[in-house]
């Protein structure tokens, strides 16, 4: 697609429940990336994957988050047994990292309600 | 420390004057660095990027980088109304792997 697209837009779900937030890069982007945002805040690192190397999983807060990507396609970030603090706009990015830039593009977001 | 920091605001600047964002960040290996604008509700858009020591011009945006300083700073000639935003200020770490945003200036352009 043209764009970084994030399914699904909007999710409310109960605490405990597990979720799952998928996300499409732009075709050809090597590296993409997950952020937290919570309501009025700015932007938490979550999780960067760059081609097949290992993921820098340095920002993920609790064991509760885990995320994957198979090659250099779609990842899934998964929420497991969700607290009312998981409330969030989850964003996830992509970049091409050619020629030494890294500039990165957002999808709109997974707005996340734990209710 | 945080690694990338930015005033909040809210910064109000007149329509038609300078608005002028600034950005320190503690990672001295940091090459590369990047202005977002984000919208209530909307996903940050990129408005510069900078990678050298100096001033970067596009339109009416101004972005500024001292390395030596640790500093990064954002123009904004001729304000309008439409500027009013968040602005996020991010730097690509020195490992090259995650870029770190600050918590972003809240900009009011008033008429």
């Amino acid at each position: 697609g043209a764009g970084v697209s994030q399914s699904p837009s909007n999710k409310v779900t109960e605490k405990g429940k597990d979720v799952e937030l998928r996300c499409d890069p732009i075709s050809g982007h090597t590296a993409l990336y997950w952020y937290r945002q919570r309501l009025g805040q700015g932007l938490e690192f979550l999780i960067y994957f760059q081609g097949n190397s290992a993921p820098d999983k340095s920002g993920l807060p609790s064991d509760r988050f885990s995320a994957e990507r198979t090659g250099e396609s779609v990842s899934t970030l998964t929420i497991q047994r969700t607290q009312q603090e998981d409330s969030a706009v989850y964003l996830c990015a992509s970049s091409a990292r050619d020629r030494g830039l890294n500039t990165i593009y957002f999808g709109e977001g997974s707005w996340l309600t734990v209710v | 420390q945080k690694e990338v920091e930015q005033n909040s605001g809210p910064l109000s600047v007149p329509e038609g004057a300078i608005a002028s964002l600034n950005c320190t960040y503690s990672d001295r290996g940091s090459q590369s660095f990047f202005w977002y604008r984000q919208y209530s509700g909307k996903s940050p858009e990129l408005i510069m990027s900078i990678y050298s020591n100096g001033d970067k011009e596009d339109g009416r945006f101004t972005a500024q980088l001292n390395k030596a300083s640790q500093y990064v700073s954002l123009l904004i000639r001729d304000s309008q109304p439409s500027d009013s935003a968040t602005y996020l200020c991010a730097v690509l770490h020195s490992s090259a792997s995650k870029i770190i945003f600050g918590s972003g200036t809240r900009l009011s352009i008033r008429p």
